[in-house]
């Protein structure tokens, strides 16, 4: 089936550490987001790309990296650096950011991180 | 994006209609008007989306008002499936950063 796909689910980490979030679309999206959700909050955008090899940052970008080597994939690491990391990551794609008839961006499930 | 303006909570009897309204009075000629909907710990769900004209598919009805200052979702027979909370959100579709800014949203509770 076609969809996002992102990858653990659930996650704990150890205050200190790097994690990698893992998001992967088989739709042929051009351009992906993930943003993040704190309990009871709406989304907040982290980064997001519009095309392999480039990325932009969002609102709220600070201890966070990606990289867009392929189209299908948009892998975020959490860094140590980043203050507060527990929250719900989502992940989301859109055919092409420059299609004027409504371009809808599709989410993926989640990740649950934990910093324990 | 301009911004939007939603109840915080809704209740809905099980099998009569929803009607969830949007206000968004800043928005500009080119933007649209997108709902999603988001399930507890799952992401967010498109449902619905238009510019001017009302719009319906399986899910849903969009009303947008005339002057495109306000919307509103019609979900038409509400089952319990359909309590969420849903965003109304406005958006210009191929912007710089072709971004969704989510507020708070209006949680819907469909009740028996």
């Amino acid at each position: 089936d076609g969809g996002i796909t992102q990858s653990p689910k659930y996650l704990f980490r150890k205050e200190g550490q790097n994690v990698t979030l893992s998001c992967e679309q088989n739709l042929n999206h051009d351009a992906m987001y993930w943003y993040r959700q704190d309990p009871g909050q709406g989304l907040r955008l982290i980064y997001y790309s519009q095309i392999v090899n480039d990325f932009q940052k969002g609102d709220i970008a600070e201890g966070y990296s990606v990289s867009r080597e392929k189209k299908e994939s948009f892998p975020l690491t959490v860094t140590s650096a980043q203050k507060n990391p527990t929250a719900f990551y989502l992940c989301a794609s859109s055919i092409n950011w420059n299609q004027g008839t409504g371009n809808t961006i599709y989410f993926g499930e989640g990740s649950w991180l934990t910093v324990v | 994006d301009a911004k939007t303006t939603q109840p915080t909570s809704m209740d809905c009897a099980e099998g009569r209609a929803a009607n969830l309204p949007c206000n968004h009075s800043t928005i500009s000629g080119n933007e649209y008007v997108y709902w999603y909907r988001q399930i507890h710990s799952q992401g967010p769900q498109y449902i619905i989306h238009g510019l001017k004209n009302n719009e319906t598919n399986e899910m849903a009805s969009l009303i947008i008002t005339e002057d495109r200052k306000s919307s509103t979702l019609i979900l038409p027979h509400a089952t319990l499936r359909d309590t969420a909370v849903y965003y109304c959100i406005v958006r210009v579709p191929h912007d710089a950063g072709n971004m969704l800014t989510f507020g708070g949203g209006t949680r819907l509770m469909v009740k028996p």
